[in-house]
């Protein structure tokens, strides 16, 4: 198993462009999220998904948009780019709290900079 | 509000010298507790989990966490450390209740060793 993948790895925006963060997991995990890192800050939850077609918002969504067709995918949309918006973004799914699922398995991380 | 705290931002120890990292929450009730770790440029990994039962709980790399309910806490402990554990540990926790995984950090220690 690949576990959570993130892509890409690292990413240069100027203000006011959008770009689309990639996120997929092989584990058949229902829950999928989004963190992102702010230094001093920890990790804040962005948006979740407890399911395909099902996907609600986290504590800091805004300028955030996110859409889950599949299981196995879930990404996150930037519409357009605030130099705000320059953090690390972490991906992290589990299985849900019905199939006994509450360790949640994270990505390598995305380095998002927006100038 | 639903809070972790990490009261020490920085900490500092010799190889070989015995290490606790504190952390304490502002919940309901008591919450699912985990302690993860953060290597340079990784993502995070779990080091170990609290779910009921026995509050000393044995994690990976020599880990341990004791939860105290009196005092709200769960504070992670290493005998003596290797120069690999430095790193930055996050504690977080995640409500019992609901259909969720939500998770909430705390903001981190950043741990230096010293040879």
């Amino acid at each position: 198993n690949a576990g959570v993948t993130q892509t890409p790895k690292f990413q240069v925006l100027k203000t006011g462009q959008s770009m689309t963060l990639q996120c997929a997991q092989d584990m058949n995990h229902e829950y999928m999220s989004w963190y992102r890192q702010d230094p001093g800050m920890g990790l804040r939850l962005i948006h979740y998904s407890v399911g395909a077609g099902i996907t609600d918002q986290g504590e800091v969504p805004n300028g955030y948009n996110v859409s889950r067709s599949t299981t196995e995918d879930f990404p996150l949309r930037l519409l357009s780019a605030a130099p705000s918006q320059t953090s690390v973004y972490f991906c992290a799914s589990s299985y849900s709290r019905g199939s006994g699922g509450y360790e949640q398995y994270f990505g390598p991380g995305t380095r998002l900079t927006v100038t | 509000a639903q809070s972790v705290t990490q009261p020490d931002i920085h900490i500092t120890v010799s190889e070989g010298a015995s290490l606790e990292l504190r952390c304490n929450y502002s919940y309901g009730a008591t919450p699912y507790l985990f302690w993860y770790v953060q290597s340079p440029g990784q993502g995070l990994q779990l080091l170990l989990k609290y779910f009921s039962g026995d509050t000393l709980v044995q994690g990976i790399k020599g880990f341990e966490a004791e939860f105290k309910r009196s005092q709200s806490s769960f504070n992670l402990r290493k005998p003596s450390v290797h120069w690999s554990d430095a790193a930055e540990y996050f504690c977080a926790v995640a409500p019992k209740g609901g259909a969720t995984n939500k998770l909430i950090f705390g903001t981190g220690t950043l741990l230096a060793v010293q040879p």
